[in-house]
């Protein structure tokens, strides 16, 4: 079974300082990883994926995660905060099927000018 | 192409009533999920589907049925609405193949709140 634990409910930054949101993940198999936004009354969307290529991916919007497995984390990044970043942020593992991919319970960015 | 879409936007019940939201998508997608989203949670899984005709239950399907007539539709049914059915619901497709090939696409969610 999979499993993510995001650390934070809310993390604020200011405008052009670093984002960091935090995802450490369980999984008894080679995991698929993702990080999605929400905006406000939006469905989900997706912002990057790891699966099994490249340790660090790259995103839209600027931003990329680093799959570590000796920390089994994949901690979202984006060296500097934009206006437009705040939304709740979502980190997502699976084993390998969509219908076993489990969501973390998300962490609201909020961007002070 | 719409994408995935969804209604009611919104939809206020009284406990005890039924109700379906609508979820289409336009993008021949074979694979169609239904979520929830409490606040403060992340989103469960409460029934998919891989094609017309084929259903199975996520996560959390207990106070929900689905069925999956055609490959664009994908309902979700309350039967009997209760307080703890208040939630956000999305519906999301997958055009399938290896996970992470491409993503899943999700509706806009249909905010239920059940009295």
């Amino acid at each position: 079974a999979q499993s993510v634990t995001q650390l934070g409910s809310h993390v604020s930054v200011s405008e052009g300082a670093l984002v960091l949101l935090r995802c450490n993940y369980s999984s008894s198999v080679p995991p698929y990883l993702f990080w999605y936004v929400q905006y406000p009354n939006q469905g989900l969307q997706l912002l990057l994926k790891y699966t099994s290529a490249a340790t660090l991916v790259k995103g839209i919007n600027g931003f990329e995660a680093e799959f570590k497995k000796s920390e089994t984390s994949f901690h979202l990044t984006k060296p500097s905060a934009h206006m437009s970043d705040a939304a709740e942020y979502f980190c997502a593992v699976t084993g390998g099927g969509n219908n076993d991919m489990r969501f973390g319970a998300g962490t609201r960015l909020t961007v002070k000018p | 192409n719409a994408g995935v879409t969804q209604t009611p936007k919104f939809r206020i019940l009284k406990i005890g009533q039924s109700m379906t939201l609508q979820c289409t998508q336009d993008m021949n997608h074979n694979y169609m999920y239904w979520y929830r989203q409490d606040p403060g949670m992340g989103l469960k899984l409460i029934y998919y589907s891989v094609g017309a005709g084929i259903t199975d239950k996520g996560e959390v399907p207990n106070g929900y049925n689905v069925s999956r007539s055609t490959t664009e539709d994908f309902p979700l049914r309350l039967e009997l609405a209760a307080p703890s059915q208040t939630s956000v619901y999305f519906c999301a497709s997958w055009p399938g193949g290896v996970v992470g090939t491409d993503t899943q696409y999700f509706g806009p969610g249909t905010r239920l709140t059940v009295l």
